[in-house]
């Protein structure tokens, strides 16, 4: 089936840098997108979401754009920190109400202090 | 999340057995969710449930069952039919339009 797609990449940088994570998807129908933080042995951790009619959604040092044209999805990190390191995984509803999300294999964000 | 316990943290199984892993929630949320993840992996969804007494296969359900029949609790059994159980497991809850929120996991080993 349809699946967002992401190879486990990585993503090195210096403390004190933006971040920026990107997540390609593939079900157009999908309505609703979800970014998470996951540390070594510990569940994902909910960031950020955006809905299928907005394109931009800024929280505390982090933004989600989404860009329904090429179905492509990023996560922005404001002045990287040390405890920004983790593995981040977006996620997509294309189950409606039943809100079944498929999810990325993820990006592991490494910090250099 | 301190809402969702998942015990216990580490789980091992011998060949051929059945396993059960607790998921509980004080958040009073309606739907609740197990998700499989394997190393390097994203998370795959095996069942969930939107109401009490009330659950639906996800994507790998073979091998695995689940009940829901109290609000608060939904246990997921790793049946002997699961030929490849070694993996971290996770349970997510959800109210209404929010995005699902996850416990610390089980992880699964086979002795």
């Amino acid at each position: 089936g349809e699946s967002v797609g992401l190879h486990l990449p990585t993503l090195s940088v210096q403390e004190g840098d933006n971040s920026i994570i990107n997540c390609a998807y593939s079900n157009s129908a999908s309505d609703y997108f979800i970014w998470y933080k996951q540390e070594s042995g510990k569940g994902p951790q909910f960031i950020i979401d955006i809905r299928s009619n907005m394109d931009k959604r800024q929280g505390q040092r982090v933004t989600v754009l989404l860009n329904k044209t090429v179905k492509h999805l990023s996560l922005q990190i404001a002045a990287t920190q040390p405890g920004d390191s983790a593995v981040y995984f977006c996620a997509e509803n294309s189950g409606g109400s039943n809100y079944k999300l498929t999810f990325g294999k993820g990006t592991l964000l490494t910090v250099n202090p | 999340d301190g809402g969702i316990t998942q015990s216990p943290k580490y789980l091992f199984r011998k060949e051929g057995q059945n396993v059960t892993l607790s998921c509980e929630q004080n958040l009073n949320h309606d739907a609740m969710y197990w998700y499989r993840q394997d190393p390097g992996q994203g998370l795959r969804l095996i069942y969930y449930s939107q109401i009490v007494n009330d659950f639906q296969k996800g994507d790998i359900a073979e091998g695995y069952s689940v009940s829901r029949e109290k609000k608060e609790s939904f246990p997921l059994t790793v049946t002997s039919a699961q030929k490849n159980p070694t993996a971290f497991y996770l349970c997510a809850t959800r109210s209404g339009g929010q995005p699902q929120h996850f416990g610390d996991g089980t992880r699964l080993s086979i002795l």
